[in-house]
């Protein structure tokens, strides 16, 4: 079946844009998890989403946000963005849970702000 | 709260020799740990974890992974390397089976396999 699929896979924006990037995952599959991978900081975990709830939130200021539609498919928001922000950013989804459960992960988006 | 540390920021083996990537952990009680790899341009991939039971844990690609709850340790371990191994392996680390937010991946190992 199919893996995880992020789109775009590169993205350059400029501070003080917002992006939008997406995630669909593994048919089936309800958590979607969001990272945030940078050479400085490694990965983070930025929040997973079940059922169309946001269930756990890492340690991220408010211009991270996210979404996750009915088909599971999720959505990633960032606002105001900071040349800090540019990041490899990985989504990963599992049956039920992150934890429990195996984490597929997609190939990321290589967010760049200029 | 968790953390994880792998020591080794790049380790260079040679094809068919065996290789230990080390993990440490600090965590006061059972962690959930887990292991990754990364290829260049890839997302993660789950090697192995450990929630409980035996320590000796049997992953894919031919890796395994040894709990030490005495030394706080999760290395992973493979007895003989093909080129395709060469990637970066992270340790990761959580203390609640029911969310990740609380989980900890260490900043990665990178792996050069010598034809």
């Amino acid at each position: 079946k199919a893996g995880v699929t992020q789109t775009p896979r590169y993205l350059i924006k400029t501070r003080g844009q917002q992006v939008t990037l997406s995630c669909s995952p593994i048919s089936g599959h309800r958590s979607v998890s969001w990272y945030q991978q940078t050479p400085g900081q490694g990965l983070q975990f930025l929040f997973e989403y079940f059922s169309e709830t946001q269930r756990n939130k890492g340690n991220f200021p408010g211009r991270f946000s996210g979404r996750q539609f009915s088909n599971s498919r999720s959505e990633m928001n960032v606002s105001t963005l900071e040349l800090g922000d540019s990041a490899l950013y990985l989504c990963a989804s599992s049956l039920d849970g992150p934890v429990t459960d195996t984490q597929y992960f997609g190939p990321g988006t290589r967010l760049t702000v200029l | 709260a968790q953390s994880v540390t792998q020591p080794d920021i790049h380790i260079t083996v040679s094809e068919g020799a065996s290789l230990e990537l080390r993990c440490n952990y600090s965590y006061g009680a059972t962690p959930y740990l887990f292991w990754y790899v990364q290829s260049p341009g890839q997302g993660l991939q789950l090697l192995l974890k450990y929630f409980s039971g035996d320590t000796l844990v049997q992953g894919i690609k031919g890796f395994e992974a040894e709990f030490k709850r005495s030394q706080s340790s999760f290395n992973l371990r493979k007895p003989s390397v093909h080129w395709s191994d060469a990637a970066e392996y992270f340790c990761a680390v959580g203390a609640n089976p029911y969310n990740n937010n609380d989980m900890r991946f260490g900043a990665g190992t990178r792996l050069t396999v010598k034809p």
